[in-house]
């Protein structure tokens, strides 16, 4: 089957640092990768979209100058929280597209902790 | 952006009984698939109904979709504890597109 692998899967950071959330499609190409965020109890909202060699696409509300995102490969999209603040605390996940059979792949997730 | 509203928000059965969830959502689809995640855990696919079916099956699980009125339902049958979880809706407006989550429906079954 499709699988996506996201990295690391737990990470706690100090305020203001910078935090890269890797995802990486592993046995097909993915034209296109999706961001989300998940708040405690709450549902996963989408972030941005971003397709291979071309600049994301973020939702409204979304600050891409703090949410970094480069999809510089077919196999590969990374999310870089900058200048990381307690608020930015979160669940991230990816998902990606391209796979003829299954759509639709997900991570498994980052729990971005900020301190 | 969210695509439409579980309903319930939180459902508790006990092991056995039948539990029924129900996803309403806003513009058209593509396709519409429900979810399920356990407390911290990723998304685990449960099942995908294109835009032109009505009803599928899958073991436990039957999923209906009606388009006129914009809304689908999840029922899992003889529910059991390993079904305690959270379930969401997702919609895509056309292949590729970003699937959109509902708000998701909280089920928990005791023993």
């Amino acid at each position: 089957g499709a699988v996506v692998s996201q990295h690391p899967s737990r990470v706690i950071c100090k305020s203001g640092t910078s935090v890269k959330i890797e995802c990486r499609s592993l046995d097909f190409q993915a034209t296109t990768m999706f961001w989300y965020r998940q708040f405690p109890k709450k549902s996963l909202m989408l972030m941005a979209t971003s397709n291979e060699g071309s600049k994301a696409t973020y939702e409204q509300g979304v600050e891409k100058d703090k949410f970094l995102i480069n999809h510089a490969s077919l196999t590969l999209s990374t999310l870089t929280v900058t200048s990381a603040h307690p608020e930015d605390s979160s669940f991230y996940i990816c998902s990606a597209s391209g796979h003829a059979v299954y759509g639709y792949t997900f991570g498994s997730g980052t729990r971005l902790t900020v301190v | 952006s969210q695509q439409g509203e579980e309903d319930p928000q939180a459902l508790s059965i006990q092991e056995g009984e039948n539990a029924t969830m129900n996803c309403s959502y806003k513009t058209s689809i593509n396709n519409l698939q429900w979810y399920r995640q356990n407390s911290g855990r990723g998304l685990v696919h449960l099942i995908l109904i294109r835009s032109n079916e009505r009803e599928k099956h899958s073991g436990r699980l039957r999923v209906t979709l009606d388009t006129s009125k914009k809304s689908s339902s999840l029922l899992i049958t003889a529910s059991r504890a390993a079904d305690t979880a959270s379930y969401f809706c997702a919609t895509d407006k056309q292949a590729g597109t970003a699937l959109i989550f509902g708000k998701g429906t909280t089920l928990s079954v005791s023993s």
